[in-house]
């Protein structure tokens, strides 16, 4: 079945760094592909999305491109911030899936230290 | 900004005790989920529905319950808690006419059965 897989975390920066969270996923059909945030004690929002392959997703510094040679999402950010420090999922939605639910990865912590 | 409320945020309580946590959403969305989220961060779907009268059972079997008689709103419910129930649940709402699988989340109840 579809999967989706990031790096283990946690990632713990300091300010100004280049970030870099790992997303490779495995689908049967044409996934869109998803990166939501979590900011501690909140729920989920969506931080970027891409819906076809080469598509590049951004928002609030943050991009990713949909590699489907590689399989992979991966999220970056040329400068992280100490107000980004959340947690990080990965999320995908098969185009064949009509239930439009979402598989989410594991979630990645991001720590940033000033 | 979305408009998805659940109550009560925080709520501890004993074991057997029967308790219902609620969400409601006011954009109007025929799609409602509910995750659970364990310590570790992962999410898993228990229930879903597409629209009054229907619910499904998620990914992760649960002993909680779940009904839609109205559009905008989706209650789960625990007959009978027990340690095990202890986590976080996430309510979440789609539009999703396309089917490309953005969901807008509650700020999640946390839940604690002692």
């Amino acid at each position: 079945g579809d999967s989706v897989t990031q790096m283990e975390g946690p990632v713990t920066l300091s300010e100004e760094a280049f970030l870099t969270i790992n997303c490779t996923y495995t689908a049967t059909g044409y996934p869109s592909l998803f990166w939501y945030v979590q900011y501690p004690g909140e729920g989920l929002q969506l931080l970027l999305k891409a819906t076809k392959a080469d598509d590049k997703g951004s928002n609030k510094g943050f991009e990713a491109t949909y590699r489907k040679e590689t399989t992979s999402f991966h999220l970056e950010k040329g400068s992280v911030q100490v107000s980004d420090s959340a947690v990080y999922f990965c999320a995908l939605s098969d185009e064949w899936n009509q239930g439009g639910k979402l598989i989410f990865g594991q979630g990645t912590e991001l720590s940033v230290k000033p | 900004e979305a408009d998805i409320y659940q109550t009560p945020r925080y709520l501890v309580i004993g074991t057997g005790k029967k308790i219902t946590l609620e969400c409601s959403q006011t954009m109007g969305h025929d799609k409602m989920y509910w995750y659970q989220q364990d310590p570790g961060m992962e999410l898993h779907l228990i229930h879903y529905s597409y629209g009054v009268n229907s619910t499904e059972k998620g990914d992760l079997s649960s002993e909680s319950t779940v009904s839609r008689i109205r559009t905008e709103h989706f209650p789960l419910t625990l007959e009978s808690a027990r340690p095990s129930h202890t986590s976080q649940y996430l309510c979440a709402s789609s539009e999703d006419s396309r089917n490309t699988g953005e969901l807008f989340f509650g700020e999640g109840s946390r839940l604690t059965v002692l």
